[in-house]
């Protein structure tokens, strides 16, 4: 098993362009979701689905949409960038609902 | 609101002393706790949980955490610590939404240990 992979490992955008950030796992989990990393704010959760064809919000999803179409993929699209969303973003996964999570390694993104 | 609160942003403790890193929470219903370590550049990974049973939980790498519920309480320890523990600790409380079909888990701010040789 690969696990939570996430690409790219690195992104600089500048104000306005858009852009995807990919995050997959072969574990066959349920549940998956991103957080940003900023220093000092511990992660905060973007978004989150508790399964295909369900997604939610979470604390911070202003600027940020996601889907879900196959248990495997949950994509992150940032419609806009701002300067704001410069940070490091990390998703994760776990089986059910009662199970632990499982962290890919992180995009650091820069906007410009 | 559901929050998770770790008081100290950083803790130092020499190496074979015993370590303690704090956490609170405050969720409704009964609560999932969850402590997570990272490595520099590297994601969070998994260190222990509680969901329930007993109190004193024991994970990865010698760490063990004590769950208090009348003190809203999920600190974590270690009785000898050494220096390749040194990395960034995080507090997690899973939240189980009124409809039980909805959960999200929140994370505290993260206390960053320091082992001094």
């Amino acid at each position: 098993n690969a696990g939570v992979t996430q690409t790219p490992k690195f992104q600089v955008l500048k104000t306005g362009q858009s852009m995807t950030l990919q995050c997959a796992q072969d574990m066959n989990h349920e549940y998956m979701s991103w957080y940003r990393q900023d220093p000092g704010m511990g992660l905060r959760l973007i978004h989150y689905s508790v399964g295909a064809g369900i997604t939610d919000q979470g604390e911070v999803p202003n600027g940020y949409n996601v889907s879900r179409s196959t248990t495997e993929d949950f994509p992150l699209r940032l419609l806009s960038a701002a300067p704001s969303q410069t940070s490091v973003y990390f998703c994760a996964s776990s089986r059910t609902r009662q199970e632990t999570q499982y962290f890919g390694p992180g995009t650091r993104l820069l906007v410009l | 609101a559901q929050s998770v609160a770790q008081p100290e942003d950083q803790v130092n403790v020499a190496e074979g002393n015993p370590l303690t890193v704090k956490c609170t929470y405050s969720v409704s219903g009964n609560p999932y706790l969850f402590w997570y370590v990272q490595y520099p550049n590297r994601g969070l990974q998994f260190l222990l949980k509680y969901i329930t049973g007993d109190n004193l939980v024991k994970g990865s790498y010698g760490f063990e955490a004590e769950f208090n519920k009348s003190q809203t309480s999920f600190h974590l320890k270690k009785p000898s610590a050494l220096v390749s523990d040194s990395a960034l600790y995080f507090c997690a409380v899973r939240d189980i939404g009124l409809d039980s079909g909805t959960y999200k888990y929140i994370f505290g701010t993260g206390t960053r240990l320091k082992v001094l040789a």
